[in-house]
C-alpha cells in the first residue's frame, strides 16, 4: 500500500518568515495530494491540493509543488502570521474501486508561528 | 466544498456501554463516507469506508463488531463504538469525498471512564 512519509515533525518560524514541510510518497499510482491544516480539537480543513498533471500550485501565501519523479512534494507558506500555528498534514490519494479514492495521511508537522 | 456535519463533538461515557457518532452530509449525497480515528498528536489513521446500503470496508486491525458502522442513507453514517473500553479513547472523524477532494466533520472526542 501506499507509504506517506512527512517532514518535519514540528517546525517553530518567526512571524513574517517562510514554512516549508515536506513530504514523499511511495505508490507511482497516487495522483491527487491535499494538504490539511488541524486546529486544537477540530476537524482538518483543506487548504490547498495539486495533482499530478501539475508541478506547482499557488494561492496567495500558501504554495505546494510537486515532483512525480522523485515521488515527493512540498508545502510552502510565506509571510508566516500566528494564526498559520496548527497541525498540517500531507496525503496521497489515488482512484480505487468504483470510484472513490483513498487518502494515505503523513504524520503531521506542528507548525509554531512566533510573534 | 461539500459541508460535513459531525454529532456528538465530544462525549464522555463509562465503560461497558456504547457510543454512537453521527456524520451527516448536508449538501451533498455520499455513496461513501470514511471513518477516521486520530490519537493525540499523531496522524489519522482509516478505520473503514461507510458504502451506502451495503456492509462497510474495514481496514486490517480493526474490529468490525467493537466499531459497528451504518450507512443508512445518502446523507448519514454512523459509528457505535461498542462496550466502550478506556484504550477506545480517542479523536473519530468522518469524511467524505467530491470528487477527489475530502472533506471532513469536525470530528468527535471520545473519553471513556
Amino acid at each position: 500500500g501506499e507509504n506517506v512519509e512527512q517532514h518535519p515533525s514540528t517546525l517553530s518560524v518567526q512571524e513574517g518568515d517562510s514554512a516549508v514541510i515536506k513530504c514523499t510518497y511511495s505508490d507511482s499510482a497516487s495522483n491527487y495530494f491535499p494538504w490539511y491544516k488541524q486546529e486544537l480539537g477540530k476537524g482538518p480543513q483543506l487548504i490547498i491540493d495539486i495533482r499530478s498533471n501539475v508541478g506547482e500550485k499557488k494561492d496567495q501565501r500558501i504554495a505546494v509543488t510537486l515532483n512525480k519523479t522523485a515521488k515527493h512534494f512540498s508545502l510552502h507558506i510565506t509571510e508566516t502570521q500566528p494564526e498559520d500555528s496548527a497541525v498540517y498534514f500531507c496525503a496521497a490519494s489515488k482512484k480505487y474501486g468504483a470510484g472513490s479514492y483513498q487518502l494515505t495521511f503523513g504524520k503531521g508537522t506542528k507548525l509554531s508561528v512566533i510573534p | 466544498g461539500a459541508v460535513v456535519s459531525q454529532h456528538p463533538s465530544w462525549v464522555i461515557c463509562k465503560s461497558g456501554t456504547s457510543v454512537k457518532i453521527e456524520c451527516r452530509s448536508l449538501d451533498f449525497q455520499a455513496t461513501t463516507m470514511f471513518w477516521y480515528r486520530q490519537f493525540p498528536k499523531q496522524s489519522l489513521m482509516l478505520m473503514a469506508t461507510s458504502n451506502e446500503g451495503s456492509k462497510a470496508t474495514y481496514e486490517q486491525g480493526v474490529e468490525k463488531d467493537k466499531f459497528l458502522i451504518n450507512h443508512a442513507s445518502l446523507t448519514l453514517s454512523t459509528l457505535t463504538v461498542t462496550s466502550a473500553h478506556p484504550e477506545d479513547s480517542s479523536f473519530y472523524i468522518c469524511s467524505l469525498e467530491e470528487g477527489t477532494e475530502a472533506f471532513f466533520g469536525q470530528g468527535t472526542r471520545l473519553t471513556v471512564v
